[in-house]
């Protein structure tokens, strides 16, 4: 059973920057891509991108202007930065493992709440 | 981008009764098609992959089938455990995308 956790901030101010990161548990980063996913409240499961272990991307073009995803195999991590949010920011975010295929582990999941 | 929808958008039923979802995609997505299940306050848990492949640890009371544009999921005998909501998701093309729910409820 692969496990997963996100951690960092639950509180953003609006413009500024919503920083995460997802820490893997037995299994290593250096094989799969790993993606993250929010749900804003209320509604359906939103794709934002995911990475490989040597650092290949891909975005959803919603948010690919203001978002990088980073990985670091040496602590079987990966992170998602995202700028400028706003409001329309606030969900659940989660990390899971997967993307070329649909992702099978998922962290619990953490709220980020855009506010002043 | 592939646009995904469900029906019914919420239903109950009762223990015992065969239940089942639909979900369509926009275009064609041969197989790539994933079913969850999420409770609230819970992350989503994989039940299907390639559209009808028992996700390992999934109960065997649920089913997928469908290729190309439309697909099914099906509980065999609906279990009290089996409340929550149910996604489908494409992993076709780019942006991966999500169906808008279904809110299953056990009466």
């Amino acid at each position: 059973q692969v496990q997963l956790q996100e951690s960092g901030t639950g509180l953003v101010k609006p413009s500024e920057t919503l920083s995460l990161t997802c820490t893997v548990s037995t299994a290593s980063i250096s094989t799969f891509y790993w993606s993250w996913i929010r749900q804003p409240p209320g509604q359906r499961l939103e794709w934002i991108g995911f990475i490989n272990s040597r650092g290949k991307t891909i975005y959803n073009p919603s948010v690919e202007s203001r978002v990088t995803i980073t990985v670091d195999p040496s602590r079987n991590q990966f992170s998602l930065n995202l700028k400028f949010v706003t409001a329309a920011d606030t969900a659940v975010y989660f990390c899971a493992r997967g993307g070329d295929w649909a992702p099978d582990f998922w962290g619990p999941g953490m709220l980020v709440t855009v506010s002043s | 981008d592939i646009q995904m929808t469900q029906s019914p958008s919420s239903l109950s039923a009762s223990v015992g009764d065969r239940v089942t979802i639909t979900c369509r995609a926009s275009q064609g997505i041969r197989n790539d098609l994933g079913w969850y299940q999420q409770r609230p306050g819970k992350a989503p848990q994989r039940l299907i992959q390639a559209a009808s492949t028992l996700h390992s640890g999934a109960s065997s009371r649920f089913s997928g089938r469908g290729y190309g544009t439309e697909f099914t999921l099906t509980i065999s005998s609906l279990q009290p455990e089996d409340s929550g909501t149910y996604y489908c998701l494409q992993h076709n093309s780019f942006p991966r995308t999500f169906g808008p729910g279904t809110k299953v409820e056990i009466k």
